[in-house]
């Protein structure tokens, strides 16, 4: 397709579980972002790639969230032990080097 | 820490209507903003950036004021239309790429 593709579009877990979410960004774009939005929030920023490279990962929570983008395309983001306050909309974006982020549609995580 | 917010959570409106949505951004140092429109179930979406340099900017139907002064920005619609309905976040950009600092939205509300 031509936009973001993030899938799952929604995954609902138990407490403790680990989770994976995907993103496909748009076909040549560079940068890919990663943001969290809770409901009623703006999104909250939680990590940048450049190619390969997480360039930012300042805005990731705790050790339980980590991202790979291995070959500088995909990227997927995990989260390990989920806990009922990880229920959020994880967003992604990818832009080319400089430039206007697009964002995906998200993947609503819900932790029971 | 810095941060880029909104004076009114929901804004109602009347089909054909102007509106403007209020945003008060903290960091003075930030040099490029941008007003995003975020439809139920979807990623945000970008309607109109604006730099620092400027204090007006045009697009088909809106039109984003900058106030540096006061840190302010505002996003004016012309001709209110239902299609509009939807939540509007001003974002920051921080950092030496784009990594978007976003407030926590508007509600847009336009009734026929």
């Amino acid at each position: 397709g031509a936009g973001v593709s993030q899938t799952p579009s929604n995954k609902v877990t138990e407490k403790g579980k680990y989770v994976e979410l995907r993103c496909d960004p748009i076909s040549g774009h560079t940068a890919l972002y990663w943001y969290r939005q809770s409901l009623g929030q703006g999104p909250e920023f939680l990590i940048y790639f450049q190619g390969t490279g997480a360039a930012d990962d300042s805005g990731l929570p705790n050790d339980r969230f980590f991202a790979v983008r291995p070959e500088g395309s995909v990227s997927t983001l995990k989260i390990q032990r989920t806990e009922r306050g990880d229920s959020a909309v994880y967003l992604c974006a990818s832009s080319l080097s400089t430039g206007e982020l697009f964002f995906g549609e998200g993947s609503r995580l819900t932790v029971l | 820490g810095e941060s880029v917010g909104l004076h009114l959570p929901t804004l109602s409106v009347q089909e054909g209507d102007n509106s403007i949505i209020n945003c008060a951004y903290s960091n003075s140092a930030s040099d490029y903003f941008i007003w995003y429109k975020q439809e139920s179930g979807k990623g945000p979406q970008f309607i109109i950036d604006i730099r620092s340099n400027m204090d007006k900017r045009q697009g088909q139907r809106v039109t984003v004021l900058l106030n540096k002064t006061v840190k302010h920005l505002s996003l004016q619609i012309a001709a209110t239309q239902p299609g509009d309905s939807a939540v509007y976040f001003c974002a920051e950009l921080s950092g030496g790429y784009n990594k978007l600092i976003f407030g926590a939205g508007t509600r847009l509300a336009v009734h026929p």
